[in-house]
């Protein structure tokens, strides 16, 4: 069975700053992972994936995600933070197959200006 | 592209009563998905859809029904409303490509009484 872990409910950064969001993940077979931020009373928008290839992944709006396949881990990662960077944060695992995405319970970053 | 809508944006219920959520998607996505969103627990699946005429359950499929008789829209039901399902319902839709994102409609606010 495929699981997301994010270990922090709430990420405090001061504007300007580097900022990075926790997810480690279990899943059977070669992961395909996601970030998603929601703001409020939103849906969720994607922001970036892992398929294959290289482990830094570049996506929307400046973040950026690290691989790290012998930590099952897939931290997001922006160098300077914004105040409109406060959202929640929801990382993602599916397996190979025809499975849905499984979401963690979701990281709430506060960015104070 | 309207992307994924969800119809109606807020609703009232007392408990006993049953409503029907509309999702539609104008993405020509084969795969289509209900969750719910609860403060502390992230997003779960309640029941999806790989094509036009199938569903399948989530991990909270209990006290739902769903239906895709056309390959642009996923009917929820709740039949008998209970206070446990206030929550913030979210459709999303995918291709049916390992690796391809979920794009989210903009949610659904039930509240039941």
């Amino acid at each position: 069975a495929q699981s997301v872990a994010q270990p922090e409910d709430q990420v405090n950064v001061a504007e300007g700053n580097p900022l990075t969001v926790k997810c480690t993940y279990s899943v059977s077979g070669n992961p395909y992972l996601f970030w998603y931020v929601q703001y409020p009373n939103r849906g969720l928008q994607f922001l970036l994936k892992y398929i294959t290839g290289d482990n830094l992944v570049k996506g929307s709006y400046g973040f950026e995600a690290e691989f790290n396949k012998s930590q099952t881990s897939f931290h997001l990662k922006k160098p300077s933070a914004l105040v409109s960077d406060s959202a929640l944060y929801f990382c993602a695992v599916r397996d190979g197959g025809n499975t849905p995405l499984v979401f963690g319970k979701g990281t709430r970053l506060s960015v104070i200006a | 592209n309207a992307g994924v809508t969800q119809t109606p944006k807020f609703r009232v219920l007392k408990t006993g009563q049953s409503m029907t959520l509309l999702c539609a998607q104008d993405m020509n996505h084969e795969y289509m998905y209900w969750y719910r969103q609860d403060p502390g627990m992230g997003l779960r699946l309640i029941h999806y859809s790989v094509g036009e005429g199938t569903t399948a359950k989530g991990e909270v499929p209990d006290g739902y029904n769903v239906s895709r008789l056309k390959k642009q829209n996923f009917l929820l039901g709740l039949e008998s409303a209970a206070p446990s399902q206030t929550s913030v319902y979210f459709c999303a839709s995918s291709l049916n490509r390992v690796g391809y994102e979920q794009y989210f409609g903009p949610g659904t606010r039930l509240t039941v009484t």
